[in-house]
C-alpha cells in the first residue's frame, strides 16, 4: 500500500524556518517524481515544488522560488521541504504528492501537515 | 486568480449530470495533459479522478470523464450521488512558466 505521510508543521512567527518532511512506504521511492502542494485555508490547491527522480530537475512556484528548498533521500524514503522567510501567506496545509506513472497527474498524496505563520 | 479558470460552482439534482470546464492557454492546456482531482473536505488529501485527459486510475468509477479541446478541459460527473459533493480542481503544467498550475477549484452541489 502506497503511503505518504508529512511532519514538521507547527507555528512559526514571520521570518522564521520550518522543515517539512514526507515519509514514503509501499512503492520504490527512488523511481518517482514528487511535488509539494500546499491549500491555505479557505482557499484552493496551490502546487508549490517538484524534484524529479534523480533530484537533477526542480522547479518552485514563483511565490516561493528563493525561500523554498525541496530536496529528498532516496535512502531514507523521504522528501524535504526546507522553508525559511516565512511569511504570513505560507500558512496552509501543506501535502506531499507523488506524480503518477504518465505524463500527467499527482496519484498519491499525504493527509498533510499544517503550517501557521503568524506573530 | 488562477490562471485556469473554472466555475465557483455548478449544481444538478441527484441522478443528473454535470460538467466542469476548466479554461487556460496555449502554453498550458493547450500543450500539456490535464488531470482533475476530487477533495471531499477542503483539508483533506485530494483524489485524482482523471489523468492525461481522460483516462481514469483504478477504482474509479466510468461515471467520470475527462474530455480536452483545445485550450479547454472539461470534467463531466453521470449519475449524481449526494456522496459526490465535494470540490474539483484541474491541473496541468504550464511550459512558458515551468511551474503546475491548478485551477480555482470547483463545488459541486448535489441538489
Amino acid at each position: 500500500e502506497v503511503k505518504l505521510v508529512e511532519s514538521g508543521g507547527g507555528l512559526v512567527q514571520p521570518g522564521g524556518s520550518l522543515r517539512l518532511s514526507c515519509a514514503a512506504s509501499g512503492f520504490t521511492f527512488s523511481r518517482y517524481e514528487m511535488n509539494w502542494a500546499r491549500q491555505a485555508p479557505g482557499k484552493g490547491l496551490e502546487w508549490v515544488s517538484y524534484i524529479s527522480s534523480s533530484g537533477s530537475r526542480i522547479y518552485y512556484a514563483d511565490s516561493v522560488k528563493g525561500r523554498f528548498t525541496i530536496s529528498r533521500d532516496d535512502a531514507k524514503n523521504s522528501l524535504y521541504l526546507q522553508m525559511n522567510s516565512l511569511r504570513v501567506e505560507d500558512t496552509a496545509i501543506y501535502y506531499c504528492a507523488r506524480d503518477a506513472d504518465s505524463p500527467s497527474g499527482f496519484d498519491y498524496w499525504g493527509q498533510g501537515t499544517l503550517v501557521t505563520v503568524s506573530s | 486568480q488562477s490562471v485556469l479558470t473554472q466555475p465557483p460552482s455548478v449544481s444538478a439534482a441527484p441522478g443528473q449530470k454535470v460538467s466542469i470546464s476548466c479554461s487556460g492557454g496555449s502554453s498550458n492546456i493547450g500543450k500539456n495533459y490535464v488531470s482533475w482531482y476530487q477533495q471531499q473536505l477542503p483539508g483533506t488529501a485530494p483524489k485524482l479522478l482523471i489523468y492525461d485527459n481522460n483516462k481514469r486510475p483504478s477504482g474509479i468509477p466510468d461515471r467520470f470523464s475527462g474530455s480536452k479541446s483545445g485550450t479547454s478541459a472539461t470534467l463531466g460527473i453521470t449519475g449524481l450521488q449526494t456522496g459526490d459533493e465535494a470540490d474539483f480542481y484541474c491541473a496541468t503544467w504550464d511550459s512558458s512558466l515551468s511551474v503546475v498550475l491548478f485551477g480555482g477549484g470547483t463545488k459541486l452541489t448535489v441538489l
